[in-house]
């Protein structure tokens, strides 16, 4: 069975550093590209950005370049979302999802089950 | 702000049928395919269709996508209790470089 699975819920303070985590198995890990959404509390989602776990090639969206770091350990299949600096802002829903692009076909066809970031002094 | 419009909401007794519209631009959805996911409650998203019409396995055949030009939408036909979730569109868009995502469309079911 094709599954991402993504570490528990998390509560930090400002000014932590935090990296969570999304475990693939199923599937050949390093041929597919793999994404992170936000969703903020009550709100809509939000594409972060993308690796392929192959060569590390990364994209960020200009909404989150600079404020988080995008990285894969292909040896354990697992991907990783990274802050330095916390921000109460940053206190959202985090999924990631793995993207099948064929042809024209172009989606995040898994999604893992989400990491709850609560960032409150 | 997503660069795709969806109506916030849309509404349907058990049985009819419901459509989600879905507005975006030549550089996402006048030139890439149209995917959509369900939020249920409390739960992940889940790819619902993708390239504009294609059902992945599992998906009821009630639930259909299309597109025209800058436009996309999603039909819900045979509306069930269990479909009241929100709904996304989304595309790869050429100017942002990245994945766009719609507003979002909270359906209920009356």
């Amino acid at each position: 069975e094709v599954q991402l699975v993504q570490s528990g819920a998390e509560v930090k303070k400002p000014g932590e550093s935090l990296k969570i985590s999304c475990k693939a198995s199923g599937y050949s890990f390093t041929t597919y590209w793999i994404g992170w959404v936000r969703q903020m509390p009550g709100k809509g989602l939000e594409w972060m950005g993308i690796i392929y776990p192959g060569d590390s090639d990364t994209r960020y969206s200009p909404s989150f370049q600079g404020q988080v770091t995008i990285s894969a350990d292909k040896s354990i299949s697992t991907a990783y979302l990274q802050w330095s600096s916390l921000k109460a802002s940053d206190t959202a829903m985090y999924y990631c999802a793995k993207r099948y692009y064929y042809d024209r076909t172009d989606a995040f066809d898994i999604w893992g089950q989400g990491t709850m970031v609560t960032v409150s002094s | 702000q997503s660069v795709l419009t969806q109506p916030p909401s849309a509404s349907g007794t058990p049985g009819q049928r419901v459509t989600i519209s879905c507005s975006g631009s030549s550089s996402n959805i006048g030139s890439k395919t149209v995917n959509w996911y369900q939020q249920l409650p409390g739960t992940a998203p889940k790819l619902l269709i993708y390239s504009n019409n294609q059902r992945p396995s599992g998906v009821p055949d009630r639930f259909s996508g299309s597109k025209s030009g800058t436009s996309a939408s999603l039909a819900i036909s045979g509306l069930q209790s269990e479909d009241e979730a929100n709904y996304y569109c989304a595309a790869w868009d050429d100017s942002l470089n990245g994945y766009v995502f719609g507003t979002g469309t909270k359906v209920t079911v009356l």
